[in-house]
């Protein structure tokens, strides 16, 4: 079965421009999270989906960043005006049920995005 | 705060040798979840095990096995007779009870398995 999928699989931007950046998860998983994964470092939470629904965005760093998922499947983060503390890779993943810190079931990563803004 | 600090930035080993990866968290929550992610050079993370906060019996499975103990604020991950497919990057992750799931990991540790 296919897993989750993210595209493009490197994206080179200058700074300044707005970029896109896609996450198909498992079909018909629930959840669906991103993360952000500086060089050297674990990923950092960014944003969660249910569905459709946005239940928790602490994680985004500035009002620059934007997530949708408008029919609850497909996901885009947006990135505007890209700075270069915006290099990193995005990690997408998700899970069969809805999130809950009681019972976390395991979370299923997309190959990530690797953004570089020069 | 919580926090999960690998403190082992790399190790490198000979192929059949045993390795542990040290892991510790910190975190207010009384149910928690902790867990090991793989992260091989084509970059997806792989999920290996989940552990909760009440269970603290070690667990084993196949050439990986598992010590979680309370007492230290510790779950450490051990391989036993590591073979050069071993070398990844080692990911601790917590995740609090009263969060939505949400994972934070550590910095990870570079594991090499040299032949």
């Amino acid at each position: 079965g296919a897993g989750v999928s993210q595209s493009p699989r490197y994206k080179v931007a200058k700074r300044g421009q707005d970029v896109a950046l896609r996450c198909d998860p498992i079909s018909g998983h629930v959840s669906l999270f991103w993360y952000q994964q500086a060089l050297g470092q674990g990923p950092e939470f960014l944003t969660y989906f249910q569905n459709e629904a946005q239940l928790d965005k602490s994680g985004l760093p500035s009002d620059r960043f934007f997530a949708e998922r408008p029919e609850g499947s497909v996901s885009t983060l947006k990135i505007q005006r890209t700075q270069q503390e915006d290099s990193a890779v995005y990690l997408c993943a998700s899970s069969l049920v809805r999130a809950s810190g009681n019972n976390p079931y395991e979370q299923y990563f997309g190959p990530g995005t690797r953004l570089t803004v020069t | 705060a919580q926090k999960v600090t690998q403190a082992q930035t790399e190790i490198s080993v000979v192929e059949k040798e045993d390795v542990t990866l040290d892991c510790v968290y910190e975190t207010r929550d009384t149910t928690y979840y902790l867990f090991w992610y793989k992260q091989p050079p084509s970059g997806e993370l792989v999920f290996l095990i989940r552990r909760n906060s009440f269970d603290e019996q070690n667990e084993i499975s196949g050439r990986y096995s598992w010590n979680f103990q309370k007492s230290t604020s510790s779950f450490n991950f051990t391989i036993t007779a590591s073979q050069v497919v071993d070398s990844a990057v080692y990911f601790c992750a917590l995740v609090r009870g009263s969060t939505l799931g949400r994972l934070y990991f550590g910095r990870g540790t570079q594991l090499t398995v040299w032949p």
